[in-house]
C-alpha cells in the first residue's frame, strides 16, 4: 500500500520568509498524482498545488511552488514571501493513477511569525 | 453551489445513537468521497461514487457505517449504533469526473460520541 510520510510535524517561519515543507512518499507505481492541501484553523481542506508524476517540470502556483524528485519520491513544498494567512496545517496527499483515493501524510503544522 | 456543502457541521451524540451526516457536492460533479479524519492525522478514505453507483467502500470501518448516494448528487453517511471511537472529523469530497483526480472538500462535519 502506498504511504505518505511528512517527518516535520511542525515548522516556523517568519513573515516574508521562504518555507519548505517536506513529503516523501512510497509507491511502486508510475503513474500517479501528488497534492498539497491547506487546513486552516477555520478546518477547511483546500488545495494548494498539484503535481503529475509524468512532468518533470515543477508546478508553481503564485507563492507557492514544489521540488518534485520522482527518483527519490520526494514532493517538499516551498512557500515563498510568507504570510501571516499562510499559518495552516499542510498536508501532503497521494494519488495513485486510476485509483479515486488519496493517500494523506500526517500534515506539518506551519506558523507564522510577524 | 459555490462549493462543497456538509451538513451538520457540529453533531454531538451519545453512544448507541445513529447519526446521518449529509453531503451536498459542487453543482455538475459526478464523483463524491467520504473521508474521515481523526485529531491529529490526516484524512482517511471511506467511500467513493460515481454517480449514485456506490464503486468502493473499502475504507468503511464496519457494518455500521453506510453512505448512499440515490439521486447522484447528495450523499449522505449513516454511523449506526455510534461509539466513541467513531468521533472524528468527516470530510466529504467531490470531484468532476471519475478518473479526475483533483478533490474538493467539504468543511466538514465534527462529531463527538459522548
Amino acid at each position: 500500500a502506498q504511504t505518505v510520510t511528512q517527518s516535520q510535524p511542525e515548522m516556523s517561519v517568519q513573515e516574508a520568509e521562504t518555507v519548505t515543507l517536506s513529503c516523501t512518499y512510497d509507491t511502486s507505481e508510475s503513474d500517479y498524482y501528488l497534492f498539497w492541501y491547506k487546513q486552516p484553523p477555520s478546518r477547511q481542506m483546500i488545495l494548494v498545488i498539484r503535481q503529475e508524476a509524468y512532468k518533470q517540470q515543477n508546478a508553481t502556483e503564485n507563492r507557492f511552488s514544489v521540488n518534485f524528485q520522482k527518483a527519490a519520491k520526494s514532493f517538499s513544498l516551498k512557500i515563498s514571501d510568507s504570510q501571516l494567512g499562510d499559518a495552516a496545517m499542510y498536508f501532503c496527499a497521494y494519488n495513485q493513477g486510476g485509483s479515486e483515493k488519496l493517500v494523506f501524510g500526517k500534515g506539518t503544522k506551519l506558523t507564522v511569525n510577524p | 453551489g459555490a462549493g462543497v456543502s456538509q451538513s451538520p457541521r457540529y453533531k454531538v451524540t451519545k453512544r448507541g445513537q445513529d447519526v446521518a451526516l449529509r453531503c451536498d457536492p459542487i453543482s455538475g460533479h459526478v464523483s463524491l468521497y467520504w473521508y474521515r479524519q481523526a485529531l491529529g492525522q490526516g484524512p482517511e478514505f471511506l467511500t467513493y461514487f460515481n454517480y449514485e453507483a456506490q464503486q468502493d467502500k473499502s475504507g468503511l470501518p464496519n457494518d455500521r457505517f453506510s453512505a448512499e448516494r440515490p439521486e447522484g448528487s447528495i450523499s449522505t453517511l449513516t454511523i449506526q449504533r455510534t461509539e466513541q471511537r467513531d468521533s472524528a472529523m468527516y470530510r466529504c469530497a467531490s470531484s468532476f469526473r471519475s478518473g479526475e483526480v483533483t478533490q474538493y472538500f467539504g468543511p466538514g462535519t465534527r462529531l463527538l460520541v459522548l
